[in-house]
């Protein structure tokens, strides 16, 4: 059973359209979810941790949501450079870590 | 700046010529992981150290194995290269804290090609 389910798997935008990408998670002892930012043929870059249902991290264009079953990533008006692969992790109170398969985000000049 | 460094960024081996990638961090962590990623999949979590204990994925194969000889350096060995072993092989770190992994800190990758 999966443990994190990425969704969509791919997006394109264009330049200045906002969306959102979401993690779904299976419950039960969550200890913190975390956002990442990989471009290709690179390592994870982190972007966020969220701890409890209700909050909210922002930088730039991003603003992570946590709520006790998913989580959302919300671009706004994004541009080309926000163009990556997005992954989430979910960490539980066991210390394990498991990452989604990411979406591939593509903004179109 | 405080970072985690991986050598080589390519590599490229025989099929089962034993192969080893290394990783240094200047960030003072006390936990350091491996993880392979393939293609359009997640990284697979293959072993951790918390400072020198060492824990294995049940699912790792034998054919990896890791050393962690002090804080700043963590290396992988493949003794024995398959095919299915080219990847990218990511390391990361963090800080664990009153027994909690806090997020995680990934180098660059290394990029293993298996001819």
């Amino acid at each position: 059973e999966d443990q994190v389910t990425q969704s969509p798997e791919a997006l394109r935008l264009q330049e200045g359209e906002s969306s959102s990408l979401n993690c779904s998670y299976t419950v039960s002892g969550l200890r913190g979810l975390f956002w990442y930012r990989q471009d290709p043929g690179k390592g994870p870059e982190f972007l966020f941790t969220l701890y409890s249902a209700g909050e909210e991290k922002e930088k730039e264009r991003l603003k992570a949501t946590l709520t006790k079953k998913e989580s959302f990533l919300h671009i706004t008006a994004p541009k080309p450079e926000d163009s990556a692969t997005y992954l989430c992790a979910v960490q539980y109170t066991g210390n394990q870590f498991y990452f989604g398969t990411g979406t591939s985000l593509t903004v179109i000049p | 700046d405080a970072m985690v460094i991986q050598n080589p960024r390519y590599q490229v081996t025989q099929f089962g010529k034993p192969v080893t990638l290394s990783c240094s961090q200047t960030l003072n962590h006390n936990v350091m992981y491996w993880y392979q990623q393939k293609s359009s999949q997640a990284p697979k979590l293959l072993f951790h150290y918390y400072d020198k204990d060492f824990n294995n994925e049940a699912d790792t194969p034998d054919n990896f194995q890791s050393r962690r000889p002090n804080t700043s350096f963590c290396f992988l060995d493949i003794r024995s290269p398959g095919l299915g072993d080219a990847a990218m092989y990511l390391c990361a770190t963090s800080l664990r804290l009153a027994g909690s992994y806090n997020e995680q800190f990934f180098g660059p990758g290394t990029r293993l090609t298996v001819l």
